[in-house]
């Protein structure tokens, strides 16, 4: 079984601040994991993906996320907000071997304020 | 290039009333899959093809929701005598299985049912 926690369902940044989503996972054999974003009445589009190797991963926009397997976090940071980065955050599970079913958490809202 | 497509983006029924949803993945991925995406929640997962087949399906398809990948092409969600439950945001994602990768999906836009 696997499981994705997003702790904050809202969050809210200045402009030009760091960005920083949290997403801890559960599972049972090695993950993958994915921060997707999804803007209003649109699909989800893949920020960045872990699978396996170095554990620092770098995404579109600017975002990165880093594996950290004693934590079982993959928290999803940006150094600095753009007020386009303002849309709900994804973060899903799913693991090696076979039919990779994903696993979505229940998303976060970012807002960016000027 | 040509992104997930669906169709149509929007639709408004009456309870009672059959619906059917379409489909495109990207040209050259095997595998298809339905999810259901309620207001403040993640998707959920419904179903998944690879090629034709359809290789697993969730608990929350009940026997009103049926899905079709004729030719392992485009697929089709129907969903029979809606309900007011049913509204939601249903998004349907490919991928290509391979050995190895992160077997990431592509999504794409969206069909927003609304049941009256």
């Amino acid at each position: 079984a696997q499981s994705v926690t997003q702790l904050g369902s809202h969050v809210s940044v200045s402009e030009g601040a760091l960005v920083l989503l949290r997403c801890n996972y559960s599972s049972s054999v090695p993950p993958y994991l994915f921060w997707y974003v999804q803007y209003p009445n649109q699909g989800l589009q893949l920020l960045l993906k872990y699978t396996t190797g170095a554990t620092l991963v770098k995404g579109i926009n600017g975002f990165e996320a880093e594996f950290k397997k004693s934590e079982t976090s993959f928290h999803l940071t940006k150094p600095s907000a753009h007020m386009s980065d303002a849309a709900e955050y994804f973060c899903a599970v799913s693991h090696s071997g076979g039919y990779q079913k994903v696993t979505f958490g229940i998303g976060t809202k970012l807002q960016v304020i000027p | 290039d040509t992104g997930v497509s669906q169709d149509p983006r929007h639709k408004i029924t009456k309870r009672g009333q059959n619906v059917t949803f379409r489909c495109d993945p990207i040209s050259e991925h095997n595998r298809l899959y339905w999810y259901r995406q309620t207001l403040g929640q993640g998707p959920e997962f419904l179903t998944y093809f690879q090629n034709e087949a359809q290789l697993e399906k969730s608990r929350l398809l009940s026997d009103r929701f049926s899905a079709e990948r004729p030719k392992g092409s485009f697929s089709t969600l129907e969903i029979q005598r809606t309900e007011q439950g049913d509204s939601a945001m249903y998004l349907c994602a490919s991928s290509l299985a391979s050995g190895t990768g992160g077997h990431e999906q592509y999504f794409g836009p969206g069909t927003r049912l609304t049941v009256t």
